[in-house]
């Protein structure tokens, strides 16, 4: 099956440093890539989609320049976090998007638990 | 751009009983929506999705129907289990997603 890890699992870290969150597709390419950010008992809000070889593409109300995304290969995005703090808190999460014969379907990542102090 | 309503918030039935939770869509060009089920700090999993050429699937005790014209689809869990307690996702979309709210659905013994 399809099957997308997130590292870290969990980070602390202090106001205005900046975090480096990495999705990998493990047994799939993955020439797109989704990051998510969801806030307690609340749904899953798409920050940006992220294309392997091109810029990443941010929703509306998402600042590209504190959310870095960066798609370097067919297996790995990353979103770095940068000067971060406490309202930044929150649980990420990835996605991967398989696409078959013309059909997608999207598998995310176990997702990675940031804490602004 | 796409707007998915989702409906309830909140579900509690008894083991045994039938769950449904009803999704709307505004974007007539969606033709995929699957249905996810995240348990609290885990990654949301696809439980099911149609896409918009088919009325109605099914997979053991999860349906779920879609009705294009009246742009909602919904979700049936029947003989509902404890480990069925979870926050549902609806979603419409292409490759792209737009996810409902969530429905936290409680299965009491």
């Amino acid at each position: 099956g399809a099957v997308v890890s997130q590292h870290p699992s969990r980070v602390i870290c202090k106001s205005g440093t900046s975090v480096k969150i990495e999705c990998r597709s493990l047994d799939f390419q993955a020439t797109t890539m989704f990051w998510y950010r969801q806030f307690p008992k609340k749904s899953l809000m798409l920050m940006a989609t992220s294309n392997e070889g091109s810029k990443a593409t941010y929703e509306q109300g998402v600042e590209k320049d504190k959310f870095l995304i960066n798609h370097a290969s067919l297996t790995l995005s990353t979103l770095t976090v940068t000067s971060a703090h406490p309202e930044d808190s929150s649980f990420y999460i990835c996605s991967a998007l398989i696409a078959t014969s013309g059909t997608y379907e999207q598998y995310f990542g176990p997702g990675t638990r940031l804490t602004v102090t | 751009g796409e707007n998915v309503e989702q409906h309830p918030s909140t579900l509690s039935v008894q083991e045994g009983d039938s769950a449904v939770i009803k999704c709307t869509y505004s974007d007539s060009a969606s033709n995929y929506f699957p249905w996810y089920k995240q348990e609290l700090g885990k990654r949301p999993q696809l439980i099911i999705d149609i896409r918009s050429n088919v009325g109605e699937k099914k997979d053991q005790r999860i349906a779920v129907t879609l009705n294009k014209t009246a742009k909602h689809f919904s979700l049936h869990i029947t003989e509902t289990q404890p480990e069925d307690s979870a926050v549902y996702f609806c979603a419409a979309g292409y490759s792209t997603l737009t996810f409902g709210k969530g429905t936290m659905l409680l299965v009491s013994p």
